[in-house]
């Protein structure tokens, strides 16, 4: 069946970095694009960033941007997401997406992560 | 402040109709197709509409979707306790760059 796993969220202090990874399994993974949408506590949805299935197309939001970088590995079926210069603000649960916005939309599991001192 | 526009809260009664607003702009729903998910208390967006007005398989005919303009609405009949939950719309938005708008979220009570 279709499985996103997210992974590699944690505690981190303002400034520092994180990477997050989304492991799929279940369907071609290389075919699909990929999005990462966060929530903070409390909070309404927001979208982060867009990865085409083969990588070369790349959006951010103007929140993450210069911040946060998308990229994906079609050979190990993996998604990441390198945060760095981490804000309180970016605490959050931070999932995966498949085919986001399409009939094929999955979702991961989440993972939180928190960004203090 | 959310590009999107939607009602904080909605209410109505089991087996009634309810509908929820999604308002935005030429450089976004104007243009582009609009999703709506629906948020259990702690569990992940589930996709109910895409591409405006279909919905992916397994989501009942009770949820439907439309847009007129700039604004977008998510109807749901035959209202069940099971519905009472977030929903949230969203589109592409080009105006500035690509990047993918949400509406902030509207509560539904099922009294």
């Amino acid at each position: 069946q279709v499985q996103l796993v997210d992974s590699g969220g944690g505690l981190v202090k303002p400034g520092g970095s994180l990477r997050l990874s989304c492991v799929a399994s279940g369907f071609i993974f290389s075919d699909y694009y990929m999005t990462w949408i966060r929530q903070a506590p409390g909070q309404g949805l927001d979208w982060l960033s867009y990865i085409s299935s083969t990588g070369d197309t790349i959006h951010y939001s103007d929140s993450v941007r210069g911040r946060f970088s998308v990229s994906r590995d079609n050979a190990k079926n993996s998604l990441f997401l390198q945060m760095d210069s981490l804000r309180a603000e970016d605490t959050a649960v931070y999932y995966c997406v498949r085919d986001f916005g399409g009939s094929e939309a999955f979702w991961g599991q989440g993972t939180v992560v928190t960004v203090s001192s | 402040q959310s590009v999107l526009t939607q009602p904080p809260s909605v209410s109505a009664a089991p087996g009634q109709k309810v509908t929820i607003s999604c308002s935005g702009s030429s450089s976004n729903i104007g243009n582009n197709y609009v999703a709506w998910y629906q948020q259990l208390p702690g569990t992940a967006p589930k996709l109910l509409i895409y591409d405006t007005d279909k919905r992916p398989s397994g989501i009942p005919a009770r949820f439907s979707g439309s847009k007129s303009g700039t604004s977008a609405t998510l109807a749901i009949t035959g209202l069940q306790t099971g519905d009472e939950a977030d929903y949230y719309c969203g589109t592409w938005d080009t105006s500035l760059s690509v990047v993918w708008v949400f509406g902030g979220g509207t509560k539904l009570t099922v009294l």
